[in-house]
C-alpha cells in the first residue's frame, strides 16, 4: 500500500521560477513531513521538515505548505535554480517511530 | 548537520560471494540505524531497522538471512549482502538516528553502488 503518493513524477522549471511538488498521506498517525534532495550517486538530504502543528515553514527560497485536513503537504522551491536540478522526495513518520515511508520522487530539472 | 559515512562507496563483485557494507556515524551515536534499497529511477525502500545491541527488524518480503545486519556499536552498522546474485544490484542507504529519543530527523549515508556480476 502506498502510504505517501508523490506528484508530479517529472517537473521542468524555468530558471528563476518557481517549482511545486506536491505529496498526499493516508495515515493520520503520521506527525512529521520532511522532504529530502538527492543528486545521482549521493544519499539523500535533507532540505526541510514540518510537523502538523503548523501551515507553513520557510527556510531560504523552500517553504513547505502543510493542510492537515486534506492530509496534503507540498514543497515550493522560489527562484528556482539550475543547481536545484534532483531528484526530490517527500517522506512522513508515526509519533515515536523515525521509520521513514518515502513518496516516490520527483525529478526536478530546471532550464535556464 | 551530522555526519553519516557509508563504506565502501561502490562494490563489484562476483555471484555467489557475500559483500560487507559499513555505515558509520562519525559525529554522534546512533542508537538506531535504517537500511534502504533504491534501484534506478525509483524511491527509497526500506529493507530493516537496526537497533544497537539487537537484532535487527526486518520489513515484509526481505530475506533476513540473505541480507545480515549486524549494529554492534552506537557508530556502526553493517548490511552484508551473502551469496550475492545480479538481482540484488543495486543502490544501499543507510540512516542514523542521534540517541536520546525521537527528534524526526536522519541523516543519510551516500549510500553504496553494489553490481553482482
Amino acid at each position: 500500500q502506498q502510504q505517501v503518493k508523490q506528484s508530479p513524477q517529472s517537473l521542468i522549471v524555468q530558471k528563476g521560477g518557481i517549482s511545486i511538488i506536491n505529496c498526499a498521506y493516508e495515515n493520520t498517525a503520521f506527525d512529521y513531513f520532511p522532504w529530502y534532495q538527492q543528486f545521482p550517486g549521493k544519499g539523500p538530504a535533507l532540505l526541510i521538515a514540518i510537523r502538523p502543528d503548523v501551515s507553513e515553514k520557510k527556510e531560504g527560497r523552500f517553504t513547505i505548505s502543510f493542510n492537515k485536513s486534506a492530509k496534503q503537504f507540498s514543497l515550493h522551491i522560489m527562484d528556482s535554480q539550475p543547481g536545484d536540478s534532483a531528484t526530490y522526495f517527500c517522506a512522513a513518520s508515526r509519533k515515536g517511530n523515525e521509520k521513514l515511508t518515502f513518496g516516490t520522487g520527483t525529478r526536478l530539472t530546471i532550464i535556464p | 548537520g551530522a555526519v553519516v559515512s557509508q563504506h565502501p562507496s561502490w562494490v563489484i563483485c562476483k555471484s555467489g560471494t557475500s559483500v560487507k557494507i559499513e555505515c558509520r556515524s562519525l559525529d554522534f551515536q546512533a542508537t538506531t540505524m535504517f537500511w534502504y534499497r533504491q534501484f534506478p529511477k525509483q524511491s527509497l525502500m526500506l529493507m530493516a531497522t537496526s537497533n544497537e545491541g539487537s537484532k535487527a527488524t526486518y520489513e515484509q518480503g526481505v530475506e533476513k538471512d540473505k541480507f545480515l545486519i549486524n549494529h554492534a556499536s552506537l557508530t556502526l552498522s553493517t548490511l552484508t549482502v551473502t551469496s550475492a546474485h545480479p538481482e540484488d544490484s543495486s543502490f544501499y542507504i543507510c540512516s542514523a538516528s542521534s540517541a536520546g529519543g525521537h527528534t524526526g530527523e536522519l541523516f543519510f549515508g551516500e549510500g553504496s553502488r553494489l553490481t553482482v556480476l
